[in-house]
């Protein structure tokens, strides 16, 4: 079985700092690993995805994601926030019958 | 041109009604999901289908269907509507040993 905890429900940023959502998962075998991200009454887009290539995995809107084993984790980062990046974001772990197994979200707001 | 999608957008309806959604992929994909994401964001997957076949039926109540008429569909038919099915619900598609899930717009189901 495979699960994700996303450490934080709302992250606030201003416009042009960085960003950091977090993400741990667990599970019994090398997963695969998604960040996706939902605008307000949108659907599900794909930000970047981690399948046992490189650890640092790098995304759409200049997202990326690094995945570190020996910490279980899939923090996803973004050097410089924009208004646009205000969004849900899901990290996802993908289990043994390719079912998604998502997180609880983190909302992130960015201030002007 | 849109890859994975869904009809309707929105469904509104009164508790014990009979409706389905629609949901299409033009992506040639082999195996299609259905996802309900609840009113605190969750998403929880509830059916798989591959090649018209159920793989993946999680713990959903039966007056839940899905019916797969041919492997670029994968329509959900809920009997007896209940208030706790407000949900939006969110069709996705991967293709044969593909890692990633498209998903499509959303259907926001609310029921009265």
């Amino acid at each position: 079985a495979q699960s994700v905890t996303q450490l934080d429900s709302h992250v606030s940023v201003s416009e042009g700092t960085p960003v950091l959502l977090r993400c741990n998962y667990s599970s019994s075998y090398s997963p695969s690993l998604f960040w996706y991200v939902q605008h307000p009454n949108k659907g599900l887009q794909l930000l970047l995805k981690y399948t046992s290539a490189a650890t640092l995995v790098k995304g759409i809107n200049g997202f990326e994601a690094e995945f570190k084993k020996s910490e279980t984790s899939f923090h996803l980062t973004k050097p410089s926030a924009h208004m646009s990046d205000a969004a849900e974001y899901f990290c996802v772990v993908q289990g043994s019958a390719r079912q998604l197994t998502f997180g609880s979200g983190t909302q992130l707001t960015v201030l002007p | 041109d849109t890859a994975v999608s869904q009809t309707p957008k929105y469904l509104v309806t009164q508790m014990g009604n009979d409706k389905s959604i629609k949901c299409e992929q033009n992506l040639g994909h082999d195996t299609m999901y259905w996802y309900k994401q609840d009113s605190k964001k969750f998403l929880k997957i509830m059916f798989s289908y591959n090649n018209k076949e159920l793989i993946i039926n999680e713990t959903v109540p039966n007056r839940f269907s899905p019916k797969s008429p041919d492997k670029a569909h994968l329509n959900l038919h809920i009997n007896s509507l209940e208030l706790g099915d407000s949900a939006v619900y969110f069709c996705a598609s991967r293709a044969l040993g593909g890692e990633t899930q498209y998903f499509g717009p959303g259907t926001r189901l609310l029921v009265l």
